[in-house]
């Protein structure tokens, strides 16, 4: 079965800390994507990253970074220096090439403290 | 904004009524997703069509319909609501190639039903 786990409910931090969202993933298929939503408080869902199986290359864009690692099945999330407007809930989510539908974690609800 | 629409922002009703919720994919993309975002099951996958046909099925209630036109807008139809259908409904987009499995969400549909 495909699963994905966000183990932190919630994060709270103060401005300019950085901070880590922990995504572990389960499937045995070969072939699969990683992506990272973000829900700011006004609901809607925006895409931050993709990440293919085949490519563990770790990417910084900005004070956003991913850490994929195939050996753990995590494809990590980390905000450096984050800002009060980085408060959000952070979903990371699977899909399978077998299949289009994204496989959402529960979710991890970000509080950055001015 | 990622250039997906969903009309209405804003739905209450009571139970046992019927609702439609629309959604206009971003130009030039031909799959549409709908996605179900409640307290207690989270983020779920209920429909995919693509170019006007249905491409796969996920936990959608058998009172749940949806259909893709020709102009490639989509709508959802809610029928015999129940309380528990109160929850954010979300449509996606995706391209086709390479890309395809970035999905484009819109602002949702906020149901309320009472």
């Amino acid at each position: 079965a495909q699963k994905v786990t966000q183990a932190q409910t919630e994060i709270s931090v103060v401005e300019k800390e950085d901070v880590t969202l922990d995504c572990v993933y389960e499937t045995r298929d070969t072939t699969y994507y990683l992506f990272w939503y973000k829900q700011p408080p006004s609901g809607e869902l925006v895409f931050l990253i993709r990440r293919n199986s085949f490519d563990e290359q770790n990417e910084i864009s900005g004070r956003y970074s991913w850490n994929f690692q195939k050996s753990t099945s995590s494809f990590n999330f980390t905000i450096t220096a984050s800002q009060v407007v980085d408060s959000a809930v952070y979903f990371c989510a699977l899909s399978l090439d077998s299949s289009y539908k994204l496989i959402f974690g529960s979710g991890t609800r970000l509080l950055v403290r001015p | 904004d990622s250039g997906v629409t969903q009309t209405p922002k804003h739905l209450i009703t009571a139970t046992g009524q019927r609702v439609t919720l629309r959604c206009s994919p971003r130009s030039g993309d031909l799959s549409v997703y709908w996605y179900q975002q409640s307290l207690d099951q989270g983020l779920q996958f209920l429909i995919q069509y693509y170019n006007g046909e249905e491409r796969a099925k996920g936990n959608i209630l058998e009172r749940f319909s949806a259909q893709q036109f020709p102009d490639l807008h989509s709508e959802l139809n809610l029928s015999s609501l129940e309380l528990g259908d109160s929850a954010l409904y979300f449509c996606a987009s995706s391209l086709q190639g390479d890309r395809r499995y970035e999905q484009y969400f819109g602002p949702g549909t906020r149901l309320t039903v009472t």
